[in-house]
């Protein structure tokens, strides 16, 4: 089954203790891309990746890092949470021609930064 | 800049009744349209999208028409279910690019 893979789906973490949050897709997809949502504002984007080791921050980058070693995984990496973190994320994945078919997401990783 | 509004939600109805949703947007050149649909706990799915103008989209019997002159794509369905109560979500992707902008997601409740 085609899918996009996030881990974890829920995660309580402390202020400052650096947290990985894994995703996978079995797609080939070329593009990848992190969105947070939270209410009231819709998706908004923190870092995509057009493929292996080229990424760019999106809309909302601060306090966070990706990586892009293989072309399956595109972790999410906040090296010292803060609470404003606090959000729904999920990653998304599409072809090179997104533009065309939309894309694909994960099923979400609530975040809780206290 | 680019960007996409949708009507603010909740919108409330009872099965069988009629739905809109509006979504307009702005953005330079022709951008492609989407409208996904996210129930809950779950992540968003593609429901529709409309590449070009006139273009109409469609699925599970909802429709949304890719209006230029309007800058609009506002999704239809003609009789709800309960099983359509989620969260919808328009988005524009610029032709040639990867950024997609959302709007803000309209909840749909639908009574029996």
């Amino acid at each position: 089954e085609a899918q996009v893979t996030q881990n974890p789906r829920y995660l309580i973490t402390v202020t400052g203790k650096k947290l990985t949050v894994t995703c996978s897709q079995n797609m080939n997809h070329e593009y990848m891309s992190w969105y947070r949502q939270d209410p009231g504002l819709g998706l908004r984007q923190i870092y995509y990746s057009m493929n292996v080791e080229v990424t760019d921050k999106g809309d909302v980058p601060e306090g966070y890092k990706v990586s892009r070693k293989e072309k399956r995984n595109f972790p999410l990496i906040l090296e010292s949470p803060s609470p404003n973190q606090t959000s729904l994320y999920f990653c998304a994945s599409s072809s090179p021609t997104g533009a065309n078919y939309g894309y694909t997401f994960g099923s979400g990783t609530r975040l809780t930064v206290v | 800049g680019n960007s996409v509004t949708q009507m603010e939600g909740p919108v409330t109805l009872s099965e069988e009744a009629f739905l809109t949703i509006n979504c307009t947007y702005t953005a330079t050149g022709y951008p492609s349209l989407f409208w996904y649909v996210q129930y809950p706990g779950e992540g968003l799915q593609l429901l529709l999208k409309a590449t070009k103008a006139d273009d109409k989209g469609s699925n599970k019997g909802f429709e949304a028409t890719y209006r230029k002159e309007t800058t609009s794509f506002h999704l239809e369905k003609g009789s709800v279910q309960v099983s359509d109560s989620a969260v919808y979500f328009c988005a524009l992707t610029h032709t040639g690019g990867f950024k997609t902008i959302f709007g803000a997601g309209t909840r749909l409740f639908v009574k029996a």
